[in-house]
C-alpha cells in the first residue's frame, strides 16, 4: 500500500519551455503533498507544501510564479516549471501523506533543460 | 525539528547485520525518529519510525536509547540491494502531518559482496 506515482520519470526540453510534472497517490487519498528538489550529490530540499483545494506554501527562496503547484484533488498534484532554464535542471520528487501515516515518495522526475 | 548527525559512509558485508547510528541529542519529547533510504536515482523509501520504544517491521529494526538522544537502524541480513543513502530524520508527530521533511546528508551504506 501507500504507492505514489510520478510522471514523467525523465524529461529533456529546450530553454524557455514549461514542463508539467504529475504526482498521484494511487491507493490512498493524500491530504497533503510535498514537492522536493535534489541537485547532484546533495540532499533533498523541500520546495513547497500543497493541501488539496488551497494554495501551496512555498519555502523561502522558491519562486511561486516559476514553480506553479496545483492540487485539485486528493490524489493528484502537479508542479509546472515555467520558462525553464538550464539552472532549473534537477531531480524533482513529490511525496504524499494522509492522516497519521508517514510520507511516501514518488520515484522522481529528472529534468534536463538544454 | 531537532538536528541529526550520521556518519557519512559505512561498509557492511553481504549477509551481515548493518547497524546505522544516528545522534539526535536535542530531540524533544513529542518528536519521532524516522528512517528513510534513497537508492541511486530513485525517490526516498520509508523504512521505519518510532517515538521511544524499539520498533521492528519487515524491513528493519529501530533501537532508540532510553534518553532518546540516539538511535540505531538495524538491517538484519544486508543484501547488495540495501546499498543506499540512509536518512535519519526527527520530526514532530507520528504521521505525514503538515510539514515537509528536513533531510540531512545521511549515511551512504555500501554492502560489499
Amino acid at each position: 500500500g501507500a504507492v505514489v506515482s510520478q510522471h514523467p520519470s525523465r524529461v529533456i526540453c529546450k530553454s524557455g519551455t514549461s514542463v508539467k510534472i504529475e504526482c498521484r497517490s494511487l491507493d490512498f487519498q493524500a491530504t497533503t503533498m510535498f514537492w522536493y528538489r535534489q541537485f547532484p550529490k546533495k540532499s533533498l530540499m523541500l520546495m513547497a507544501t500543497s493541501n488539496e483545494g488551497s494554495k501551496a506554501t512555498y519555502e523561502q527562496g522558491v519562486e511561486k510564479d516559476k514553480f506553479l503547484i496545483n492540487h485539485a484533488s486528493l490524489t493528484l498534484s502537479t508542479l509546472t516549471v515555467t520558462s525553464a532554464h538550464p539552472e532549473d535542471s534537477s531531480f524533482y520528487i513529490c511525496s504524499a501523506a494522509y492522516s497519521n501515516q508517514p510520507q511516501h515518495f514518488g520515484d522522481g522526475t529528472r529534468l534536463s533543460i538544454l | 525539528d531537532a538536528k541529526t548527525t550520521q556518519p557519512p559512509s559505512m561498509d557492511c558485508a553481504e549477509g551481515r547485520a548493518a547497524n546505522l547510528p544516528c545522534n539526535h541529542s536535542t530531540i524533544s519529547g513529542n518528536e519521532y525518529v524516522y528512517w528513510y533510504r534513497q537508492i541511486h536515482s530513485q525517490g526516498p523509501q520509508y523504512i521505519i519510525h518510532g517515538l521511544k520504544n524499539n520498533e521492528t517491521n519487515e524491513m528493519a529494526s529501530l533501537i532508540i536509547t532510553e534518553d532518546r538522544k540516539s538511535s540505531t537502524l538495524i538491517l538484519p541480513h544486508a543484501t547488495l540491494r540495501d546499498t543506499a543513502v540512509y536518512y535519519c530524520i526527527v520530526r514532530v508527530g507520528a504521521g505525514g502531518g503538515a510539514d515537509g521533511l528536513t533531510f540531512g546528508k545521511g549515511t551512504h551504506l555500501i554492502i560489499q559482496p
